[in-house]
């Protein structure tokens, strides 16, 4: 199955800014999932992000709000902008490979 | 996409069998079943995946009636390592899933 790799692992933002998120796979891969995982609580899908086109959000979720990039089969970024302090989650990167792989999260803590 | 129905919370002392079971009473016929771990502050992990009968790996085996409207999983002997938050997820290769409530398990000594 293939690896990611997602960074950063943390941060502590300020509110109002704006926080990059990015995934390496080591492979092609098609489609590419962004969920959130607020504290405590199950992870909720955000968007699909395929190459070459727009990604696809989920109800609740907006792309002015959490812009994705996907510049080729094997990277995407997710931004989560103007944050709050109801931002602070975590998020996390999957592909489809043999079952779906996640990356290990990334820590976002809005103060 | 099927909904799937988990409980929420499990304990068990250590060395015994555990079986979770999870219902998708929706489940379509290209539906595969799918099984993850997830520990604190890491990405959920692949345990065991199938689509009907029984399919068994190194770590746990994965029970589905003929019907396929629910499944289960089993660990074998669980150790404190096996505290986890276990998530069933039911869907067709190359799509998105929908993650349920996830069933929080607590390994005691």
């Amino acid at each position: 199955s293939a690896v990611i790799s997602q960074k950063p692992s943390r941060d502590i933002c300020q509110r109002g800014t704006s926080l990059t998120i990015q995934c390496q796979v080591d492979s092609q891969v098609t489609m590419m999932f962004w969920y959130r995982q607020q504290p405590g609580q199950s992870l909720t899908l955000i968007a699909t992000a395929n190459q070459g086109s727009e990604a696809t959000y989920e109800s609740g979720f907006v792309i002015d709000k959490f812009p994705i990039s996907r510049p080729n089969l094997t990277f995407s970024t997710l931004t989560v902008s103007n944050m709050s302090p109801e931002d602070s989650s975590i998020y996390l990167c999957s592909v489809e490979s043999f079952g779906y792989t996640f990356g290990s999260g990334t820590r976002l803590t809005v103060v | 996409l099927a909904k799937t129905t988990q409980p929420i919370s499990m304990d068990s002392y250590e060395g015994q069998e555990v079986n979770i079971t999870c219902s998708h009473n929706n489940i379509a016929t290209n539906d595969y079943i799918t099984w993850y771990q997830q520990f604190p502050s890491q990405g959920p992990r692949f345990i065991i995946q199938g689509y009907k009968t029984k399919v068994t790996n190194e770590v746990a085996s994965l029970f589905i009636p003929a019907d396929r409207k629910s499944s289960t999983l089993s660990l074998p002997r669980v150790s404190l390592s096996d505290t986890a938050v276990y998530y069933c997820l039911v869907g067709e290769g190359y799509q998105k899933v929908t993650f349920g409530t996830g069933t929080k398990l607590q390994v005691i000594p």
